[in-house]
């Protein structure tokens, strides 16, 4: 069965500080994984997407790597900022099929 | 290039009535996979259809839930005789023919049903 892990469900720190989402798979066969914000209420913004055959793809102060064969991939946030404030959303595709993690609520304080 | 339209963006429904939402997906793309997010939870899976087939519906509730997405038009989720448990954030994404693998999914901002 394909299943995705986020940990921790929620995070809360200082602004400034750098900080680590996580994200784990079963089945490594994935083709891509894309990593994606939702503000309360809104829809979902695709922050970036790795392909099978990538390791990372960096934007901005975002950063997110790809271990296949461990079934991981980590987003990073660098000097976080209030405005990062948001559900931070794993999703994992495997053959053309798209399962979501149950998402990390990051709260970044002022 | 609107992207992907949901509509209605708000939706409320009593108990027993019948919901309709809609999804027209971006330009060209002949994807289109539906999900639901119950409050303060994750986004599950519930169909993936392309041009008159439904692909996967092993998300689906199997009574009173039905997708359908014709040759002409969008891709509509039918929820018969709603109850207060179907109150949920519904989403759509698209994708490309076979593209999909590389450029990843596009979604739409959701519908909202709320079911009084």
């Amino acid at each position: 069965k394909q299943e995705v892990t986020q940990i921790p469900a929620a995070l809360s720190v200082p602004e400034g500080e750098n900080l680590v989402l996580n994200c784990s798979f079963t089945d490594s066969a994935i083709y891509n994984l894309q990593w994606f914000r939702q503000d309360p209420g809104k829809g979902l913004t695709s922050l970036l997407l790795i392909q099978s055959s990538q390791r990372e793809q960096t934007s901005g102060r975002l950063n997110a790597s790809l271990d296949k064969s461990s079934g991981r991939s980590t987003l990073y946030i660098a000097a976080s900022q209030p405005g990062d404030s948001a559900t931070y959303l794993c999703a994992v595709i495997w053959n053309n099929d798209m399962r979501f993690g149950a998402g990390t609520r990051l709260t970044v304080k002022p | 290039n609107a992207g992907v339209m949901q509509n209605p963006r708000h939706l409320v429904r009593r108990r027993g009535q019948e919901a309709r939402l809609r999804c027209s997906p971006m330009k060209g793309h002949s994807h289109v996979y539906w999900y639901r997010q119950l409050p303060e939870e994750g986004l599950k899976f519930m169909v993936y259809l392309q041009k008159e087939n439904i692909i996967d519906e092993s998300g689906m509730p199997k009574e009173r839930f039905s997708a359908e997405f014709p040759k002409e038009g969008p891709s509509i989720l039918r929820i018969q005789q709603v109850v207060r448990g179907d109150s949920a954030a519904y989403f759509c994404a698209s994708s490309p023919l076979d593209s999909a693998l590389a450029r990843g999914y596009t979604f739409g901002s959701g519908t909202r049903l709320t079911v009084v």
